[in-house]
């Protein structure tokens, strides 16, 4: 099974900061890794797929970058409704897996 | 408007059965691959099952198989998850998703609680 491991797991920052969160994949997964957003007491929702590609109506704050075995999600100016927890999941191949997921706060 | 609504969870024993449901609208559930992904309280996602668009493949996480099976009604556009002999560890918010790749969009899930 492809291990997915996603750095912080915790992070706490000021409205405006630039955020970035790392997953790393424990083999090559090429391009096939998606970003979810779930929001407290919500199902997750896609931000992001094949790495970079932003899904529709998703604020372009967002953004997602890398290939191989190491990417990077990116919020560029934190703002307060992002506060959440995001998870990265390969589909490269079955089983699907997911990172354990970065709590973002709001400091 | 595309979307999934799962029904079905509630509390069961240890060993007991439950089934799934989860609705679509807005799309017909034939033409795409559909999953089950769970998360137990306070913790992550979980992959579960997935069906393809054609039904004939169908995949499992080893932590389910051969205790879960995932169907399709595709003349309701449904989806559906049996559940027998389950364990206190399958205690966790069920969520159905559409998607032959990345999961969009997500149902808004549904508790099930395993427990004597």
């Amino acid at each position: 099974d492809i291990q997915m491991t996603q750095s912080p797991s915790t992070l706490s920052a000021s409205v405006g900061d630039r955020v970035t969160i790392t997953c790393r994949a424990s083999q090559s997964i090429s391009s096939w890794l998606a970003w979810y957003q779930q929001k407290p007491g919500k199902a997750p929702k896609l931000l992001i797929y094949k790495a970079s590609t932003l899904e529709s109506g998703v604020p372009s704050r967002f953004s997602g970058s890398g290939s191989g075995t190491e990417f990077t999600l990116t919020i560029t100016s934190l703002q307060p409704d992002d506060l959440a927890t995001y998870y990265c999941q390969q589909y490269d191949g079955f089983p699907w897996t997911f990172g354990q997921g970065t709590k973002v706060e709001i400091k | 408007e595309v979307q999934l609504v799962e029904s079905g969870g509630g509390l069961v024993q240890p060993g007991g059965s439950l089934k799934l449901s989860c609705a679509a609208s807005g799309f017909t559930l034939s033409s795409y691959t559909m999953h089950w992904v769970r998360q137990a309280p306070g913790k992550g996602l979980e992959w579960v099952s997935t069906v393809f668009s054609n039904a004939t493949f169908k995949y499992y996480a080893d932590s389910v198989k051969g205790r879960f099976t995932l169907s399709r009604d595709d003349t309701k556009d449904l989806l559906f998850l049996q559940m027998d002999s389950l364990r206190a560890e399958d205690t966790a918010v069920y969520y159905c998703a559409r998607g032959s790749t990345y999961l969009h969009p997500w149902g808004q899930g549904t508790l099930v609680t395993v427990s004597s």
